[in-house]
């Protein structure tokens, strides 16, 4: 069974800080995807990756997938409270319409 | 153009009761997958349809079905709800379901709470 795993669970941290999240896995997958979930609402979509060592800039964001595709982390600087969220990853679990989660990272950003 | 849209967005039912939630994809999308959302479990996949047909099932019990209809607005229905069964629904749609590299759009979920 492919798994996703998450770390950590939960963060808490003060407008202004630098954090990075991570996503695990002892499969290989040949993309992964950043979602963010607010309260209420569906996930969606913030980058995905697909070559091993690659990294993606979004504003304030940083995603890098592992050079062995098993891994990423998703970096943010100066985070402000409109980052908070569920930040998770997906992969693909190898049959159509398919993806694959993690359980998340749960981020508060404090004023 | 208008997102992923899901009918009812709240939900309320006991115990052995059955339950119809509805999805409307956006426009020219015709793969509908629909996960299941728990705080413990996190999203797992339930099944994905596309023109109709379902391509792809994940493991979860036979109480729960889904069907694809030629618009291709989809619904799923749970039959004898279990306590276990209070979730947050959400339907994802995207233009053909290859799931490698296509971006799967989502909707706002159906909370469902069964007592």
């Amino acid at each position: 069974t492919q798994l996703l795993e998450q770390s950590p669970q939960f963060l808490s941290i003060q407008e202004g800080e630098n954090l990075t999240v991570y996503c695990n896995s002892s499969s290989v997958f040949s993309s992964l995807q950043w979602y963010r979930q607010e309260p209420g609402e569906g996930p969606v979509l913030l980058v995905t990756v697909v070559t091993g060592g690659e990294v993606k800039k979004l504003k304030r964001l940083t995603f890098q997938f592992g050079d062995a595709r098993k891994d990423s982390s998703l970096h943010i600087t100066a985070a402000q409270p409109g980052d908070t969220g569920l930040y998770l990853c997906a992969a693909d679990g190898g049959s159509q319409g398919n993806l694959i989660f993690g359980k998340g990272t749960k981020l508060s950003v404090k004023p | 153009k208008a997102g992923v849209t899901q009918t009812p967005r709240y939900l309320i039912k006991t115990r052995g009761q059955q339950v119809t939630l509805s999805c409307s994809p956006i426009s020219g999308h015709r793969s509908v997958s629909w996960y299941q959302q728990t705080p413990g479990q996190g999203l797992q996949f339930l099944f994905e349809y596309f023109s109709e047909t379902q391509r792809n099932k994940g493991n979860f019990p036979g109480r729960f079905s889904g069907r694809q209809f030629s618009n291709s607005r989809s619904e799923m229905n749970v039959s004898t709800l279990e306590l276990g069964d209070s979730a947050l629904y959400l339907c994802a749609s995207s233009l053909y379901g290859t799931g490698r590299v296509e971006t799967q759009y989502f909707g706002p979920g159906t909370r469902l709470l069964v007592l």
